[in-house]
């Protein structure tokens, strides 16, 4: 089975600032994608930024990046230049490859509140 | 491009009753997927249909079942609920051959 941690429950940075969010995982397979989602207030799940692992370039989407460290089984999530816009719960996920790339389940980790303050 | 909508919004039940949720995929999609959310917690994953069928199951009772229609639309039924039923249940839709999925608003369930 796989686990996904998240150890920094809550997080706070400052407008224009940058930051970035921890997330371990646990796997046995070689094989699998890993996700950064954002729930914001409004409650729907959105997608920010995912990886593949068989990539070793780090996935990057305008102002997210990812350092993925596949032998620490580390992926970070670093945000850049902060808008208000990004305060929400951010959930990092693994999904173990279904070989053909077909979908499969996702795991969360627990959460990281990010306040995004004036 | 309509994204994936779920039905209704919000829900109060007593304990013991049953309930249907509703999901309408994302257009184009034809793999559906259904997540239980506890308050201040990640999702889990309940179950996954494709071609009308129950593909994957999470650690979740039998009390939880689903279905899936022709048109890809989902349905997640609850028999017997519980006090710890109460949730946020998000529906997340993808397209077989892509390993993407994209999440609708989810339906906020009470069990009183």
């Amino acid at each position: 089975a796989q686990t996904v941690t998240q150890s920094q429950p809550e997080m706070s940075v400052q407008d224009a600032e940058t930051v970035t969010l921890s997330c371990t995982y646990d796997t046995s397979e070689n094989n699998y994608y890993l996700f950064w989602y954002k729930q914001p207030p409004s409650r729907q799940m959105i997608l920010v930024i995912r990886q593949e692992a068989y990539k070793q370039q780090n996935a990057t989407e305008n102002r997210f990046s990812v350092n993925f460290q596949k032998a620490a089984k580390s992926f970070s999530l670093k945000i850049s230049d902060s808008q208000l816009g990004d305060t929400a719960m951010y959930f990092c996920a693994f999904m173990k490859s279904g070989g053909t790339g077909t979908a499969s389940k996702l795991t969360f980790g627990t959460g990281t509140r990010l306040q995004v303050t004036l | 491009d309509a994204g994936v909508t779920q039905s209704p919004t919000h829900l109060i039940k007593t304990r013991g009753q049953q309930v249907t949720l509703r999901c309408s995929p994302k257009s184009g999609h034809d793999t559906v997927s259904w997540y239980q959310q506890a308050l201040g917690q990640g999702p889990q994953f309940i179950f996954q249909y494709y071609e009308e069928e129950e593909r994957q199951r999470g650690n979740f009772p039998d009390r939880f079942s689903g279905h899936q229609f022709p048109n890809y639309s989902s349905e997640l039924n609850v028999n017997a609920l519980l006090l710890g039923d109460s949730a946020l249940y998000l529906c997340a839709s993808s397209l077989r051959v892509n390993y993407e999925q994209y999440f609708g608003p989810g339906t906020r369930l009470t069990v009183t």
